[in-house]
């Protein structure tokens, strides 16, 4: 039972221009929300979160908005760099269910063409 | 400051056999926990360890299951291994445990494993 969806397996984005990747949970009890972003042989690395209690998170070129209603979250990356091409996992923690269990989503490939 | 590192990095077994993972955490962190990295279900958690505890454990079968050292090292065993327990094993570490909050876990690279 996937509670935490990523519906696009690839997206492909010219560079300069805005990527949104996109991430739908089923839990109403997540409280807490992450993106990671993963290279090829490595582990997935910690890029942006957002707490329930919010509606959106900015860290320079990264935002992410969170609409509870909805259960829906979305990461933007403005501009978009060539860099930013790999797999961006969105992950969901609920209090209840432990610190650090983190409920991940299956993952877009981003491809930003230069 | 060195990162997460897990030996393997690769493994290779057969069906019925059973594998270790070693998983070292950064320096000072506490906690692990364990993911099971599949094409069709993403990551799934596994376990975590905080003090040589288990204190929170995912959906898997008994045939896994983990510990950690005094030095905070982990390792998780697999035993009776079957065809669909290939997959990458994640580990990461984080300073603490937080009662209702969240401390960010760093990853380490992964032991990628193929059972025949």
């Amino acid at each position: 039972d996937q509670q935490v969806k990523q519906n696009s397996p690839s997206l492909s984005v010219q560079e300069g221009r805005i990527s949104i990747l996109n991430c739908d949970y089923t839990n109403s009890m997540f409280d807490y929300f992450l993106w990671y972003k993963k290279y090829p042989a490595e582990g997935p690395t910690f890029l942006i979160s957002i707490s329930s209690i919010k509606d959106k998170n900015e860290d320079g070129r990264f935002t992410v908005f969170l609409n509870k209603s909805a259960k829906h979250l979305s990461l933007h990356i403005v501009p978009s760099q060539p860099g930013d091409s790999a797999v961006y996992f969105c992950a969901a923690r609920g209090s209840q269910t432990g610190a650090n269990n983190l409920f991940f989503g299956t993952g877009t490939r981003l491809t930003v063409i230069p | 400051k060195a990162g997460v590192t897990q030996t393997p990095r690769y493994l290779i077994k057969t069906r019925g056999q059973q594998v270790t993972l070693s998983c070292s955490p950064i320096s000072g962190h506490r906690s692990v926990s364990w993911y099971q990295q599949t094409p069709g279900q993403g990551l799934q958690f596994l376990f975590e360890y905080f003090s040589e505890t288990q204190r929170n454990k995912g959906n898997f079968p008994g045939r896994f299951s983990g510990r950690q050292f005094s030095n905070s090292r982990s390792e998780m065993n697999v035993s009776t291994l079957e065809l669909g327990d290939s997959a990458l094993y994640l580990c990461a570490s984080s300073l603490t445990l937080l009662a209702g909050g969240y401390n960010e876990q760093f990853f380490g690279p992964g032991t990628r494993l193929t059972v025949l």
